[in-house]
């Protein structure tokens, strides 16, 4: 399972658009990228995924350059209920489902 | 997506017992994953929980200290035994989503050793 690496935290004020990158530089060519959200007392929480290119649903958008060795998360106008641990994951479909490898993730603050 | 329960949500618990974590799932499903992680910690997996076989454990974790049970597609319990302090985490449960890579988790059993 190919590792990932992002920041250890991030600051962002209600209302901006915060964009979180994490590295991949060993990412398979069957490997997908997929993010979590996880908030306090909580379990983390399914947000996006995608191959490459740009993906885009009702929370966020996850946008993977043509080399796939990173991808960045994007959340706009984020409010004080993101705060949150976004987890970047990387990992080919179905053949190693639960066996992921979550890392520290990035813990976002989003101040009023 | 499958909705997960999890019991107790917390328990705060003597060195040396042991405590046992239920998982009840909403739909039946082939396997159910058991994560730990520690305070402040990321989330390390323990073991996966097939129905009519043995749980397969990661490194690190064995069975003697983490028994798991899967009597049926809906349910799973992991227990915790002979606790020490070392023992304090979230345990989370989880099974698979709509998709690769993608696991729906439960709300966690927060476990506090004294």
């Amino acid at each position: 399972l190919a590792k990932t690496t992002q920041p250890i935290s991030m600051d962002s004020y209600e209302g901006q658009e915060v964009n979180i990158t994490c590295s991949h530089n060993n990412i398979a060519t069957n490997d997908y990228i997929t993010w979590y959200q996880q908030f306090p007392s909580q379990g983390p929480r399914f947000i996006i995924q995608g191959y490459k290119t740009k993906v885009t649903n009702e929370v966020a958008s996850l946008f993977i350059p043509a080399d796939r060795k990173s991808s960045t998360l994007s959340l706009p106008r984020v409010s004080l209920s993101d705060t949150a641990v976004y987890y970047c994951l990387v990992g080919d479909r179905g053949s190693t489902l639960g066996r992921l490898y979550f890392g520290r993730g990035t813990q976002l603050t989003v101040w009023p | 997506s499958a909705v997960i329960s999890q019991k107790p949500s917390r328990d705060i618990c003597q060195r040396g017992t042991s405590l046992t974590i239920q998982c009840q799932v909403d739909s039946q499903v082939t396997m159910m994953f058991w994560y730990r992680q520690q305070p402040g910690q990321s989330l390390t997996l323990i073991a996966t929980a097939n129905q009519g076989s043995e749980a397969t454990y990661e490194s690190g974790f064995v069975i003697d200290k983490f028994p798991i049970s899967r009597p049926n597609l809906t349910f799973s319990t992991l227990t915790v035994s002979n606790m020490s302090p070392e023992d304090s985490s979230i345990y989370l449960c989880s099974v698979g989503g709509s998709g690769a890579n993608v696991l729906t988790f439960g709300a966690g059993s927060r476990l506090t050793v004294l």
